[in-house]
């Protein structure tokens, strides 16, 4: 009974490359959430997700970033054209059903930009 | 604008202690709020989740009170242990929430037990 799977768990890129974060739910889980934690602060939301829909992408940044959840696979965050300031641990969790839940986390992936 | 509040000085405590983590919100209307842990380099950890018409909630050594009046919960870790060394993090959601779907977390305190 596998966990939330986060890969890869360390990601180095150079500034202006692209990066791929991937995040499989528990299973049965058709609802996922990427946050971001970077040093001394606490895990801010980004995206929430159901298969193949984006239902709230309010912490999102504007601009290099995006998210998606495929009927099949993994649901994945992308970072474009990465900046220093985008190194920080991104976690992914999954729930059963959606809102008013407890969630589970991966053990995220560590971002860091040359 | 609204505010998640944990004491972000450490917290250290002697085995067999009592440990009282505080969580102190503003301009959330909370219909529940949630407690996690997460230790080093993890994610964290669901341990207990309150409702709004709920004055206090236990599970094994944890105790958590919500008192919606004046906005906040403790986190009470009775008999504690070395092992319950961690940072430990207030979550909760609400109508007035940034995001009307997810969880907003406070930054956490960072708890050490001591032998």
């Amino acid at each position: 009974n596998a966990g939330v799977m986060q890969n890869p768990r360390h990601l180095v890129r150079r500034r202006g490359q692209e990066a791929r974060l991937r995040c499989s739910p528990m299973k049965g889980h058709s609802h996922v959430y990427w946050y971001r934690q970077l040093p001394e602060e606490g895990l801010k939301f980004m995206v929430y997700l159901q298969k193949e829909n984006i239902i709230d992408e309010s912490g999102m940044p504007k601009e290099r970033f995006s998210a998606e959840f495929p009927k099949e696979g993994p649901s994945i965050l992308r970072i474009q054209q990465v900046v220093r300031g985008d190194s920080a641990a991104y976690f992914c969790a999954s729930s059963p059903q959606g809102v008013n839940e407890k969630l589970f986390f991966g053990s995220g992936t560590q971002l860091s930009v040359l | 604008s609204q505010k998640i509040e944990q004491n972000s000085e450490a917290l250290n405590i002697q085995e067999g202690k009592t440990a009282t983590l505080t969580c102190n919100y503003t301009n959330y209307s909370p219909a529940y709020l949630q407690w996690y842990r997460q230790d080093p380099g993890r994610g964290p950890v669901f341990l207990l989740l309150i409702r709004e018409n709920e004055k206090e909630k236990r599970k094994e050594r944890l105790k958590v009170t919500f008192d919606t009046t004046l906005k906040q919960s403790l986190f009470h870790i009775t008999a504690s242990q070395p092992a319950d060394s961690a940072t430990y993090l207030c979550a909760l959601d609400g109508e007035n929430s940034n995001s009307g779907y997810a969880l907003n977390f406070g930054k956490g305190t960072s708890l050490l037990v001591t032998p």
